[in-house]
């Protein structure tokens, strides 16, 4: 069976320190790998996704970037955090068009 | 601007009653799907909508997919206080051949005893 791993589940970091969160996924070959971010209680802000090893598309401008160094690793990176880079990450994976997403827990990310 | 626009953005009811949540759009997609998402959890999908005018019923709950697929609702028959949460549409567009799965902004439903 299929499971994604994401960590760490809470962090707390201050302002300008760097950032590295990691996803994992295992029992597929080949997902569709995503990051979100979510505001307390809204929806969720597709920030990243890849189709392939070392294949990033970003759909928006901000601070953040992603890499996938192997096909089934998906890491959230970050330089110098701001204050808005507060919130929830998540990061999903999917197989094809019309198939559903899983979710890992995701992470509670706190600036200070 | 948001690609799916859900109403309302928050429902509070009392046990048993009916409720109904809209998630509307411009643009056509090849499917649409419904989560529900706990506080500190990742959203777990409920249903997958494809073929336009499709329902989908699953216990309790109704799903519908509009004839245009820009639109789908999902309707909730005597609610009970375990139906509290956040509920999410997505969907991936036709024009997007990476699958790309776009959410709404959420509507929290709240159920009290």
């Amino acid at each position: 069976s299929q499971t994604i791993h994401q960590w760490p589940a809470t962090l707390v970091q201050p302002v300008g320190s760097p950032l590295s969160l990691e996803c994992t996924v295992e029992g597929t070959s080949n997902p569709n790998l995503y990051w979100y971010r979510q505001a307390a209680g809204r929806g969720l802000q597709l920030l990243f996704y890849s189709v392939g090893i070392g294949q990033i598309s970003s759909e928006v401008p901000q601070n953040l970037s992603a890499s996938r160094p192997q096909d089934r690793q998906f890491i959230l990176s970050s330089k110098k955090l701001l204050l808005s880079d507060s919130g929830f990450y998540l990061c999903a994976w999917k197989v094809a068009m019309n198939t559903e997403a899983f979710f890992g827990q995701g992470t509670r990310l706190t600036v200070v | 601007t948001q690609l799916l626009e859900q109403s309302p953005q928050f429902l509070s009811i009392q046990e048993g009653e009916n409720l109904t949540v809209y998630c509307n759009s411009s643009s056509v997609f090849s499917s649409l799907q419904w989560y529900r998402q706990e506080p500190g959890e990742g959203p777990v999908l409920l249903v997958t909508v494809v073929t336009g005018g499709e329902v989908k019923k699953l216990k309790r709950l109704t799903f519908q997919f509009g004839d245009a697929r820009k639109d789908s609702s999902l309707h909730i028959t005597a609610a009970q206080p375990g139906d509290t949460g956040l509920y999410l549409c997505a969907g991936a567009r036709r024009t997007d051949s990476w699958g790309k799965l776009q959410f709404g902004a959420g509507t929290q439903v709240v159920v009290t005893p």
